[in-house]
């Protein structure tokens, strides 16, 4: 257990809907990192928050947004989903913005219809 | 922008023997992490290397990190099948970019 915490585990929905996936980080780190993973694709880092203001963005769509909370927990919104957005997506903190290692949560394994 | 790629992408590895992974990336880079992913598991930490020319073990894993600060490579000896799993190379731009590698998974042979 790496104390990063996901839910829901399990999401499934229709194309053009919108979802919210949420994140709460290991107690004490202010660091917050977003992930998608596709079928036997490896992590494609989407978005990194640390203390509440966005610190670096990866290849994120305009479709997504982010945002971490003032109690430093994070979300992650996807609208107008496409059947390609069918993947797993994790959460992962650590203390500090970069150099430290990184603590993933279980997923969230999203699935589109 | 930053690209780090990895190879091979898959490693079949009959038990006992070694095998080497290895990360490239297209800038240089401030740090690089590896991770190891189990089957149906989510990255787990696995060594940070940050100077240049560095060299770190972790029992039967050997991690360097070039001269360059530009690649990287995870050797593992004498392979045991709790060595299954997807492992990744991420590394830091200096402009806080993370990238990850697209992995090398690794099957063992028993």
């Amino acid at each position: 257990d790496s104390g990063v915490t996901q839910t829901p585990k399990h999401l499934i929905t229709a194309t053009g809907q919108r979802v919210t996936l949420r994140c709460s980080p290991r107690s004490g780190d202010l660091s917050v990192y977003w992930y998608q993973q596709s079928l036997d694709q490896g992590l494609q880092f989407l978005i990194q928050y640390y203390n509440g203001e966005e610190r670096a963005k990866g290849n994120i769509l305009e479709r997504f947004s982010a945002q971490q909370f003032p109690d430093l927990h994070s979300e992650l919104n996807l609208s107008s989903l496409e059947l390609g957005d069918s993947a797993l997506y994790f959460c992962a903190s650590s203390v500090v913005p970069q150099g430290y290692e990184q603590f993933f949560g279980p997923g969230t394994r999203l699935t589109v219809l | 922008g930053q690209q780090v790629m990895q190879i091979p992408q898959y490693q079949h590895v009959q038990e006992g023997e070694d095998f080497t992974t290895y990360c490239n990336s297209s800038t240089t880079l401030s740090n690089i992490q590896w991770y190891k992913q189990r089957p149906g598991g989510h990255p787990v930490f696995l060594i940070q290397l940050v100077k240049s020319g560095e060299v770190k073990k972790q029992k039967r894993l050997t991690f360097q990190f070039g001269e360059a600060k530009k690649n990287s490579s995870l050797h593992i000896t004498a392979t045991q099948t709790t060595d299954v799993g997807t492992y990744f190379c991420a590394g830091t731009s200096n402009d806080y970019k993370l990238s990850f590698g697209a992995g090398t998974t690794v099957t063992v042979r028993a």
